[in-house]
């Protein structure tokens, strides 16, 4: 099955800073990659996705990327802000594949 | 708010004791997805249904057990509760059977505590 990396498991960053988290998968037949916010104690919320046909996709301070060649995928939040801080965990899904492979996530912590 | 219910929110039990954790799922949605998440730990896939059939498993254990049922809830059964099994239960549901066709929606979860 699809193996998701990711990395740092935790980012401290001054507010306003940028953020970048990265994972790797090993299939290649991955297609489907979103990332989830989680804050504390809450439910992971979806906040972003790209599909394999699109190299780059941005909503306000978020964008992710993706590189099919190299098999990985990056989350960047600019302009930090406190509400920010939370778990992050990308996940991947190849073609056909009824299921997310997450990654194990990486703790987030926006300094005021 | 996600749309996606799930009872009890919390829920204390002694090792050895079964408990059955139930999931309404978004209108319209015919998937659902429970996860296992302990203590600042990933999203550890059990199990998915689409429209009332099991579609697909992951490290769910032998004690563990769920169903969908025609009105499209959910319920997930664990017993023989270890205190391993203490964790926070998510269900997710989504309108179609693949991840990559419509996205997940989670809920708020159900915190399981085994002493």
């Amino acid at each position: 099955g699809e193996n998701v990396e990711q990395h740092p498991s935790t980012l401290s960053v001054q507010e306003g800073d940028s953020a970048v988290i990265k994972c790797t998968y090993s299939d290649s037949a991955s297609n489907y990659f979103p990332w989830y916010k989680q804050e504390l104690g809450k439910r992971p919320q979806l906040i972003i996705d790209i599909r394999s046909n699109v190299g780059e996709k941005k909503d306000q301070r978020i964008a992710v990327t993706l590189n099919k060649t190299a098999k990985h995928f990056s989350l960047h939040i600019t302009e930090t802000q406190p509400e920010d801080s939370a778990v992050y965990f990308c996940a991947a899904t190849p073609r056909g594949a009824n299921n997310l492979f997450f990654g194990t996530g990486t703790r987030l912590t926006v300094i005021p | 708010d996600s749309g996606v219910t799930q009872t009890p929110k919390h829920l204390i039990t002694a090792t050895g004791q079964r408990v059955t954790l139930r999931c309404s799922p978004r209108s319209g949605d015919l998937s659902v997805y429970w996860y296992q998440q302990s203590l600042d730990q990933g999203l550890q896939f059990l199990i998915q249904y689409y429209n009332g059939e099991e579609r697909a498993k992951g490290n769910i254990l032998e004690r563990f057990s769920a169903q969908q049922f025609p009105d499209l809830h959910s319920e997930l059964n664990l017993s023989s509760l270890e205190l391993g099994d203490s964790a926070l239960y998510f269900c997710a549901s989504s309108q179609r059977e693949e991840p990559r066709i419509s996205p997940l929606h989670f809920g708020n979860g159900t915190r399981l505590t085994v002493t």
